[in-house]
């Protein structure tokens, strides 16, 4: 069974770091693209930033570029969003989610983010 | 505002065919292919429809996809109660080298 699990979600101060992860299982990580996307509260989906199989190709929605950073470690079978400068508009539930983005399938459980003083 | 343009809501009652829209342009729907996801109430989205008409394994044919020019449009027939939930057009957008999702549509099953 296919399954994306993100963590190191939490509360964080403006101005603040955080690194999520996600876990893959289940499939081969190693050939399938990925892409984070968020959600803030009570609002519609957001995407942030796809990379491909051999992580030497990236993209990054407009609101987060220079700011966040999306690697993955293909030993590790991992996706991270390494996420700098947060903001307050950074609050939401980050989801991971397998393929290119013409097929993001399956999504994580997503891991919320709280950025607040 | 989102990049691709859906309606907030949309509702109908159990058996009615119901249609949701997707307005682009021809950086994203014109030029790519169009996906559809389905949020239920409090869980992750799920890939509903992809290349504009395709379904997944496991998606009911009461769902279906289509795209002219620069719009797409969700459907599904024979509505029911489990269908309640939030849905999503998405398409990559040339212009902006990035994925664009549409607001979001509600629909209510009366």
């Amino acid at each position: 069974e296919v399954q994306l699990l993100e963590s190191g979600g939490g509360l964080v101060r403006p101005g603040g770091s955080l690194r999520l992860s996600c876990a893959a299982s289940g499939f081969d990580f190693t050939n399938n693209a990925m892409n984070w996307v968020r959600q803030a509260p009570g609002k519609g989906l957001e995407w942030l930033s796809y990379i491909n199989s051999a992580g030497d190709t990236t993209y990054y929605a407009d609101s987060v570029k220079g700011r966040f950073v999306i690697s993955r470690d293909n030993s590790k079978n991992t996706l991270y969003l390494q996420m700098n400068s947060l903001r307050v508009d950074d609050t939401a539930v980050y989801y991971c989610a397998k393929g290119g983005f013409g097929l993001l399938d399956p999504w994580g459980q997503g891991t919320l983010v709280t950025v607040s003083s | 505002q989102s990049v691709l343009t859906q309606p907030p809501s949309a509702s109908g009652t159990p058996g009615q065919r119901v249609t949701i829209s997707c307005s682009g342009s021809i950086s994203n729907i014109g030029t790519n292919t169009v996906n559809w996801y389905q949020q239920l109430p409090g869980t992750a989205p799920k890939l509903l429809i992809y290349s504009n008409y395709k379904r997944p394994s496991g998606v009911p044919d009461r769902f279906s996809g289509s795209k002219s020019g620069t719009s797409a449009s969700l459907a599904i027939r024979g509505l029911q109660s489990e269908d309640e939930a939030d849905y999503y057009c998405a398409a990559w957008d040339d212009s902006l080298n990035g994925g664009v999702f549409g607001g979001g549509t509600k629909l209510t099953v009366l």
